[in-house]
């Protein structure tokens, strides 16, 4: 079963919002990673976060960590077109494997 | 990401036949990953290998089966295609040493489109 639960499942905004995505996992993990998927394409890593870390940055982006909770938000400031894509939350648990979520799909629109 | 590769790139085939699917990569990464995605599932993990003498099932390996020719080279086999099969598969590579600690960032290649009919 997967790992990760994203909310919500589908996000549509005006180019120039901000967009917020969460994601919720079950177990304990050593870091938590984003990716971005263009439609039918490859995922492409965005941003990690270790466990002991609580907030990173990179760019527009911004993703938080609460590990009391087992959850994520990546946060992507002032959107783009370009930004329209899925994106994926995926932990890294044990053993070198990712389980990724089932992603949000967001649509900015000009 | 070009420096992982996937052939085919689009596939049509029928019920029962033998189907392989190649991943090459030239990033150097001792780990490889195979992966399935269908529409609201997100990624499910089919099998990985760490090297090339390590080999693992993942979430959903049943009516799969994978080899690793070398560093650079895993492929994924479906011995006898089944119209649940139809899928797009992900291949990606890691390498915690060259990215920083034990990091496990992962690249993907660009998927192969499998329909089975």
């Amino acid at each position: 079963s997967q790992q990760g639960e994203e909310d919500p499942q589908a996000l549509s905004i005006q180019e120039g919002e901000n967009a917020t995505m969460n994601c919720s996992y079950k177990t304990s993990i050593n870091n938590l990673q984003w990716y971005r998927q263009n439609s039918g394409r490859g995922l492409v890593h965005l941003i990690l976060i270790r466990s002991n870390e609580r907030e990173k940055h990179s760019g527009r982006l911004r993703v938080t960590l609460d590990t009391s909770k087992k959850s994520s938000s990546l946060l992507i400031t002032a959107s783009r077109a370009a930004d329209t894509a899925s994106y994926f939350c995926a932990t890294d648990a044990q053993g070198g494997k990712l389980i990724f979520g089932q992603g949000t799909e967001l649509s900015v629109k000009p | 990401d070009a420096d992982v590769t996937q052939t085919p790139r689009n596939r049509i085939t029928k019920t029962g036949k033998r189907i392989m699917l190649e991943c090459s990569q030239t990033k150097g990464h001792d780990r490889m990953y195979w992966y399935r995605q269908d529409p609201g599932l997100g990624l499910r993990l089919i099998y990985y290998s760490f090297d090339v003498k390590d080999i693992n099932k993942g979430e959903i390996s049943d009516g799969y089966s994978v080899s690793r020719q070398a560093q650079a080279k895993f492929s994924l086999s479906l011995e006898s295609a089944i119209p649940n099969q139809t899928a797009l598969y992900f291949c990606a590579t890691s390498d915690p040493a060259q990215t920083g600690g034990s990091y496990n960032e992962q690249f993907f290649g660009p998927g192969t489109r499998l329909t089975v009919l």
